[in-house]
């Protein structure tokens, strides 16, 4: 089955920039997708289609891809963006499969 | 604006069947501009999306699920439904039902989620 690969943690400084790998065979044909998700909450939407915002994500996050690989990347990281984050994609068939998740620490 | 909420039983025994059904409110199921959707949580993992289901009742399946998995949709009532077969402690998840924007394929609404325990 199709499988998108992330790092299980990623730490970053506030301030600093953070970026979030998400690799898979079918990223150059589908969109990636990424979500964050607090402890206890839902997940909620942080880009779309590759590179787009939706409206109420801050513009620090942005989105992009080459090859194989989406990134995610949160420029001038807060400690409110201490968060899970997954990235998500389909496969030929459209059958949606999700990453396994990066725990973002803000230290 | 929509609102979505999971109902169902919190505990299942191994081997019976999980039916969990999820019921809209603020909106209809039978639209087309959206598809109906089931996501899984393990405690402490990952998500895991089982599948969708589209308002002519046209699906798509997790295929590691595909073999125990329903998913139904009662336009009447604005309800969709899940039902997994055969469980064992391995399904024990929080469930979510969502909502996913079929042209722009993200999930924009979500429910709190149902905590389901697989145990004798």
């Amino acid at each position: 089955s199709y499988e998108l690969t992330q790092p299980p943690s990623v730490s970053v400084s506030p301030g600093q920039t953070a970026r979030i790998t998400c690799s898979g065979d079918a990223l150059p044909n589908q969109y990636a997708y990424w979500y964050h998700q607090k402890p206890g909450q839902a997940p909620v939407l942080a880009i779309y289609k590759d590179t787009e915002r939706p409206s109420g994500i801050p513009e620090r996050f942005s989105g992009s891809t080459s090859g194989t690989t989406a990134t995610l990347t949160i420029s001038g990281v807060q400690a409110e963006d201490e968060s899970d984050y997954y990235c998500q994609s389909a496969d030929s068939s459209g059958t949606k499969v999700f990453g396994g998740g990066t725990k973002l620490t803000v230290l | 604006q929509v609102q979505l909420q999971e109902s169902g039983p919190g505990l299942v025994k191994p081997s019976e069947t999980l039916s969990l059904t999820c019921t809209v409110s603020g909106g209809s199921v039978n639209r087309g501009s959206y598809y109906w959707t089931w996501i899984r949580q393990p405690p402490g993992k990952g998500l895991e999306w089982i599948g969708n289901i589209y308002y002519s009742g046209s699906t798509k399946y997790n295929p590691a699920l595909k073999s125990r998995l329903t998913i139904s949709v009662d336009k009447s009532k604005s309800q969709f439904s899940l039902q997994l077969t055969s469980v064992t402690a391995a399904d024990t998840a929080v469930y979510y039902c969502a909502r996913e924007v079929r042209l722009l394929n993200y999930i924009d609404s979500w429910g709190q989620g149902a905590l389901v325990t697989v145990s004798a």
